[in-house]
């Protein structure tokens, strides 16, 4: 069974709200997750790093106030895409490594901004 | 940086045979892990294979093979006697010696399809 666990699967929300995204480990503890970002027919480009207990590290790139991060726990982080518009439509997807060269993926997030 | 390669952006075999998947990258390290990741129509990413920069043989899990050659910076997914259910989207990636603290580096992904 999946041992990452990402919610919601998808969300649809109007241009202007806020959107949050759950990342949890399952079955171990994660003091680091990551968080990708993937378009359609594209790769997955890394957002940012969620670290346990301190601040989130960004790729150059990501606008730190629009993608918020919070590793509130050894099993939660939390994608919080703020004042979303339709350019932030896009799949998310969160990672976690249970050990060295051993990380699981959740299952995505489909975001459309209408 | 390091960047990862990938030249096929799509791949048709027939069921059954053998199909190889090209990968090269750049880096400036000398210890590193490559993967190799499938990427279904469910989009959930699921590892195929991977490689330890360090060692020199070539990993293998089942069907799938990989050729690593460090020198050229080569990491290439052999799969043999391909299956139905190995269509996807398949997407090379590297990791820095971190002990996982570092995400991974993708390619722009092959899709592949196995035809019946």
């Amino acid at each position: 069974g999946a041992v990452v666990s990402q919610h919601p699967s998808w969300v649809i929300c109007k241009s202007g709200t806020s959107v949050k995204i759950e990342c949890r480990s399952l079955d171990f503890q994660a003091t680091t997750m990551f968080w990708y970002r993937q378009f359609p027919k594209q790769s997955l480009m890394l957002m940012a790093t969620s670290n346990e207990g301190s601040k989130a590290t960004y790729e150059q790139g990501v606008e730190k106030d629009k993608f918020l991060i919070n590793h509130a726990s050894l099993t939660l982080s939390t994608l919080t895409v703020t004042s979303a518009h339709p350019e932030d439509s896009s799949f998310y997807i969160c990672s976690a490594p249970r050990r060295v060269l051993e990380a699981f993926f959740g299952q995505g997030t489909r975001l459309t901004v209408v | 940086a390091q960047t990862v390669t990938q030249s096929q952006p799509e791949m048709s075999v027939q069921e059954a045979e053998t199909v190889t998947l090209s990968c090269t990258y750049d880096t400036s390290e000398n210890n590193y892990y490559l993967f190799w990741y499938k990427q279904p129509p469910s989009r959930q990413m699921i590892l195929v294979i991977r490689q330890e920069a360090y060692k020199q043989q070539n990993a293998t899990e089942n069907r799938f093979s990989v050729n690593f050659q460090k020198a050229a910076k080569s990491f290439s997914l052999k799969i043999s006697d391909s299956q139905l259910g190995d269509t996807a989207m398949y997407f090379c990636a590297f990791m820095k010696p971190s002990g996982g603290a570092d995400g991974l580096t993708f390619g722009k992904g092959t899709h592949l399809i196995i035809q019946p």
